[in-house]
């Protein structure tokens, strides 16, 4: 069965840290990855997918089939960076997404 | 463009009571997902609609009913709300077209409470 985990519930960084949150996926079929954000008082939105390979935002992901894994990095955090974090899977058909429980980020000064 | 729109954004229920959650959207998508969040769990799926017309469950469909009642609007229906339905919900949509993935686009969220 499809499963998606993130281990930290919450992440506390300075500002100018690096940053990095952890995500593991359990899928038998090809994956495609995605990273989706809330701020807060807004609503969730995609920051990235692993196969455009884009840095948003200062953040990158990479795929790592080997260790089953998809981190979200960045190496400078930023004040506006404190937000929720949700690792997603692509599943079946009709478009599903798996989310993982989420990492609420928080940049401290 | 409005996107994705939820109403009402604020609900308290009574055990045993009914309601119909609304979610529309004006991108022309194909689509739709509802989607309920509780602290730790994450977003799960209850219910989507790959295209106008069909329905499938997610992974936490019991409790609730959904009706695609055209391309727009896609209803999240409790007939029996129960205290473990307290959450917020999130209706999604996507371009759902052939050939790779679509993104997904979030509306604002309901909350609700069940006494």
């Amino acid at each position: 069965a499809q499963r998606v985990t993130q281990p930290e519930k919450l992440l506390s960084v300075f500002k100018g840290a690096p940053v990095e949150l952890k995500c593991n996926y359990s899928y038998s079929g090809s994956p495609e990855l995605f990273w989706y954000v809330q701020y807060s008082r807004q609503r969730l939105q995609l920051l990235l997918r692993h196969i455009s390979r884009e840095s948003i935002k200062g953040f990158t992901a990479d795929l790592n089939k080997g260790e089953t894994s998809f981190h979200l990095k960045k190496p400078f955090a930023q004040e506006e960076d404190s937000a929720m974090y949700y690792c997603a899977l692509l599943t079946g058909g009709g478009n599903k997404l798996t989310f993982g429980t989420g990492t609420q980020l928080k940049v401290e000064l | 463009n409005a996107g994705v729109t939820q109403t009402p954004k604020f609900q308290v229920l009574k055990t045993g009571q009914s309601m119909t959650l609304q979610c529309a959207q004006d991108m022309n998508h194909n689509s739709m997902y509802w989607y309920r969040q509780d602290p730790g769990m994450g977003l799960r799926l209850i219910y989507y609609s790959a295209s106008e017309g069909t329905t499938d469950k997610g992974e936490v469909p019991n409790g609730y009913n959904v009706s695609r009642l055209n391309k727009r609007e896609f209803s999240l229906r409790l007939e029996s709300a129960a205290p473990s339905q307290t959450s917020v919900y999130f209706c999604a949509s996507s371009g759902g077209t052939s050939g790779g993935y679509n993104e997904q686009f979030f509306g604002p969220g309901t909350r609700l409470t069940v006494l």
